[in-house]
């Protein structure tokens, strides 16, 4: 399976602490791409990076990308009670578009 | 600009029954791609369809099958429902071929009893 794995499975951290999710895929990638569900609707996009670039910032995200280690990391930084949802990581591997099965963020006020 | 609808927002059938979700895409976007997402797991790509065509297939059975029309809309079949295809079904838009910054919809819950 070209699935990838996110770790941890579920974080819960209070408001204002950074959050960092990680992501493993199998093989070769197009890019990579996180996204962020709500209560089981739909998935917004929050950033991608491409197999040729190392790190990307998108306000308080910051995504890594290490194709040697085929792995990734979202941070959001200064959490939020409205952070709290599911992220997803997602390889694009051409023909085929692979979720990992998710981080459960919680964020406490 | 309206984002990408889906209808139903929720359906019930039993095994055997047969079922199609619609799903219109961000005005402007080639592309949609249909994805179901099962309690708990992240979604799985079933169909990517661009101008019409199928250009990319997950691992479904033969008992989903898609199409688009000259609009862009698609419908997404599936026959011969088993429990087992329970789970949310989402449609995603984007404008070029490759999938990239994909938009989704809110989904289709669709429960088999």
């Amino acid at each position: 399976s070209q699935q990838g794995e996110e770790d941890p499975q579920a974080l819960s951290i209070q408001e204002g602490e950074n959050a960092t999710m990680n992501c493993s895929y199998k093989t070769s990638i197009n890019n990579l791409q996180w996204y962020r569900q709500n209560s089981g609707r739909g998935l917004v996009h929050l950033i991608l990076i491409r197999s040729n670039e190392r790190e990307k910032h998108s306000g308080r995200l910051r995504v890594t990308l290490d194709t040697s280690k085929k792995s990734s990391s979202l941070l959001i930084t200064a959490s939020r009670a409205a952070d709290t949802a599911s992220y997803f990581c997602a390889t694009d591997y051409g023909q085929n578009f692979v979720f990992g099965p998710g981080t459960r963020l919680s964020v406490l006020p | 600009d309206a984002g990408v609808t889906q209808s139903p927002t929720h359906l019930i059938k039993t095994r055997g029954q047969q079922v199609t979700l619609r799903c219109s895409p961000i005005s402007g976007h080639k592309s949609v791609s249909w994805y179901q997402q099962v309690l708990g797991q992240g979604p799985q790509f079933i169909f990517q369809y661009y101008e019409k065509e199928e250009r990319g297939r997950g691992n479904f059975p033969d008992r989903f099958s898609a199409r688009q029309f000259p609009n862009y809309s698609s419908e997404l079949n599936v026959n011969a429902l088993l429990l087992g295809d329970s789970a949310l079904y989402l449609c995603a838009s984007s404008s070029g071929t490759r999938l990239e910054t994909q938009y989704f919809g809110p989904g289709t819950r669709l429960l088999v009893l």
